[in-house]
């Protein structure tokens, strides 16, 4: 079946550095990447998303990069700001579900970024 | 534009009591619908997910059970809670047949079981 692994959190930072979170996948179609963030207390809110292969999903200041051949979509962002701290879960979606968009989420990864 | 509301945002119940979550979506039709849970610290568990009224599937056999009464309502339901059912509840829909992917979240429900 598919799954999605993720870096283990949390992930403590410093305002201003660079931020790397690791997704990788196993799929058997060919599914859309999505990163959810969750803020303290709250639903998870669409991050951004790649459809195909080779696709830059980007928001902001977020990049992610759907790898193909290396199964994976991390996510980066070049200067993190406090309030970025938030968990983070990489999903995938598959399309051949039968009707109905099955999700399956990585299990989040806690982002704490420090003034 | 379309929004998902859940009630109540928090939930204190004693060991066996029932329970009623509920969840409606507004500005769209036919949306595939979703239950999710969340324990502490850890990912989402798919529990339900419905593509229609009356049609509920069921991905982790548990003491839970859903309800689509109406086309954007849906309801969550226990008979008798257990301590194991504590967690932050989410609620999601996605569009339905080649309506897209995504899916969007409502702001949950913590359910603390004493």
């Amino acid at each position: 079946g598919d799954s999605v692994t993720q870096m283990e959190g949390p992930v403590t930072l410093s305002e201003e550095a660079f931020l790397t979170i690791n997704c990788t996948y196993t799929a058997t179609g060919y599914p859309s990447l999505f990163w959810y963030v969750q803020y303290p207390g709250e639903g998870l809110q669409l991050l951004l998303k790649a459809t195909k292969a080779d696709d830059k999903g980007s928001n902001k200041g977020f990049e992610a990069t759907y790898r193909k051949e290396t199964t994976s979509f991390h996510l980066e962002k070049g200067s993190v700001q406090v309030s970025d701290s938030a968990v983070y879960f990489c999903a995938l979606s598959d399309p051949d579900s039968g009707g109905y968009q099955k999700v399956t989420f990585g299990t989040g990864t806690k982002l704490q970024v420090i003034p | 534009s379309q929004t998902i509301h859940q009630w109540p945002a928090t939930l204190v119940q004693p060991v066996g009591s029932p329970l009623s979550l509920e969840c409606t979506v507004e500005g769209t039709s036919n949306p595939n619908l979703y239950w999710y849970r969340q324990a502490a610290g850890r990912g989402l568990q798919l529990l339900f997910y419905s593509i229609g009224i009356d049609q509920i599937s069921s991905e982790v056999p548990q003491n839970l059970s859903a309800s689509r009464p109406q086309d954007r309502q849906f309801i969550l339901s226990s008979k008798k809670l257990l301590l194991s059912d504590s967690g932050f509840y989410l609620c999601a829909w996605s569009p339905g047949l080649a309506g897209g992917d995504e899916q969007f979240f409502g702001p949950g429900t913590r359910l603390t079981v004493l």
